[in-house]
């Protein structure tokens, strides 16, 4: 079965440190791979996705993230955080299934 | 106006109440999900479906069940509420194809007491 692994459940950070969230899948065949984003108290957003072309991707709010396919990885990346990326973040795949499999997210608490 | 609506917004029962969950979407996308949202958990997949016709079980459907009435509405039913059956459920839509992200509504907070 397909499965996404998030390891860092919560990561606390200042402002200007720079993030890297991993994110690890479980599928060997062809992949979609999304980073979503969810503000407090709000619905999730697509902050970037891959499906195929350059493995580094770049989304909205200055994030990116790099495709590696010989480590089943995903990770999402940003030079420096603000206050407001305060979030939870969640890495998604779908595989051969056509179902979105979601990790079970890190939150991001980011202090002035 | 949101694309993808759910209604209510919060929704406070009993154990035992059947409680229906209603979504409606303005994209005009064919492909449309139900999902709950535990703390730690992230988001499990209820039921989806890929068109009116269509409708599948995800990973956690016991206890729900769903109807698509039209391509932009689709609803959840508990049928008889638990407790434990107590989340953030999120609707979402997509169009098929590859690559192509799901659009999420504001989710609806239920507390089953």
């Amino acid at each position: 079965a397909q499965s996404v692994s998030q390891h860092n459940h919560h990561v606390i950070l200042s402002e200007a440190a720079s993030l890297e969230l991993g994110c690890n899948y479980s599928y060997g065949g062809t992949v979609n791979l999304f980073w979503y984003v969810q503000y407090p108290g709000q619905h999730l957003q697509l902050l970037l996705k891959y499906f195929s072309g350059d493995p580094l991707v770049k989304g909205i709010k200055g994030f990116e993230a790099e495709f590696i396919k010989s480590k089943f990885s995903f990770n999402l990346r940003k030079p420096s955080v603000q206050w407001s990326d305060t979030a939870e973040y969640f890495c998604a795949v779908i595989g051969n299934t056509d179902k979105l499999i979601f990790g079970t997210g890190t939150r991001l608490q980011v202090f002035p | 106006d949101a694309d993808v609506t759910q209604t209510p917004r919060n929704r406070i029962t009993k154990t035992g109440k059947r409680i229906m969950l209603e979504c409606s979407q303005t994209k005009g996308h064919d492909r449309m999900y139900w999902y709950r949202q535990d703390p730690g958990l992230g988001l499990q997949l209820i039921y989806y479906s890929f068109d009116v016709k269509d409708i599948n079980k995800g990973e956690i459907s016991d206890g729900y069940s769903v109807s698509r009435q039209a391509q932009a509405k689709f609803s959840l039913s508990l049928e008889s509420a638990i407790p434990n059956q107590t989340a953030l459920y999120f609707c979402a839509t997509s169009e098929p194809g590859e690559g192509q992200p799901q659009h999420f509504g504001d989710g609806t907070r239920l507390s089953i007491l």
